[in-house]
């Protein structure tokens, strides 16, 4: 299977804990985006990447978020000291081109902060 | 600045009748316009966009747009209404260029037979 792929599926995890999650994109696309979704809500934008440059954080992705994309390729993003208000699905997407071009999602992280 | 607002957080309508799922934006800039689909437990797929060219969009599964500058609008319909249109569905905006995209709130579409 060639589409956008994400690890782990689920993650349940202790307030204050760190986590971190992995997102594969399809391998010939150059941008990279990741999105929050909570219930009854559309997906929030949180970054995105050009190969490996960083162009754009959302005010949501406050100093305990930080993500990567060291190759170009697979991405992190990593919550530190995470809080109950962090249960999200947490979406990547790819795509070739600008934000013109559709996106391809992957299935999400579910994350549930106990 | 972009936003997009779904004028209905949920729609229902019996199988084979017509389906509106209404949509209106605003951006600062000539924008591109999309219409995802999100099934229970399943990724969201692309179901048609529109990027300046054709105001009338085909999409997938017999879904289509219309795009109307002067009323910042962008619905989707669809003829007749199957049991598996059943999920939630998003409209989203992107102002081009290094532009984040922006995403509605989401109308569930539920279907009755």
């Amino acid at each position: 299977d060639t589409g956008v792929s994400q690890d782990p599926r689920h993650k349940i995890t202790k307030r204050g804990q760190n986590v971190t999650f992995r997102c594969d994109p399809i391998s010939e696309h150059n941008r990279l985006y990741w999105y929050r979704q909570t219930l009854g809500q559309g997906p929030e934008f949180l970054t995105y990447f050009q190969n490996e440059a960083q162009l754009e954080k959302s005010r949501l992705l406050s100093d305990r978020f930080s993500a990567e994309r060291p190759k170009g390729s697979f991405s992190t993003l990593e919550i530190q000291r995470t809080e109950q208000g962090d249960s999200a699905m947490y979406l990547c997407a790819s795509s070739l081109g600008g934000p013109d071009n559709e996106q391809f999602f992957g299935p999400g992280t579910r994350l549930t902060v106990l | 600045a972009q936003s997009v607002t779904q004028l209905d957080s949920h729609v229902s309508v019996s199988e084979g009748t017509p389906v509106l799922l209404r949509c209106n934006y605003s951006s600062s800039y000539s924008p591109s316009l999309f219409w995802y689909v999100q099934h229970p437990n399943k990724g969201l797929q692309l179901l048609l966009k529109y990027t300046s060219a054709a105001t009338l969009v085909k999409g997938i599964n017999g879904f289509e747009a219309e795009f109307k500058k002067s009323e910042t609008s962008f619905h989707l319909t669809k003829p007749s209404a199957h049991m598996s249109d059943a999920a939630e569905y998003f409209c989203v905006v992107s102002p081009g260029g290094y532009q984040k995209v922006t995403f509605g709130t989401g109308t569930k579409l539920q279907v009755i037979p």
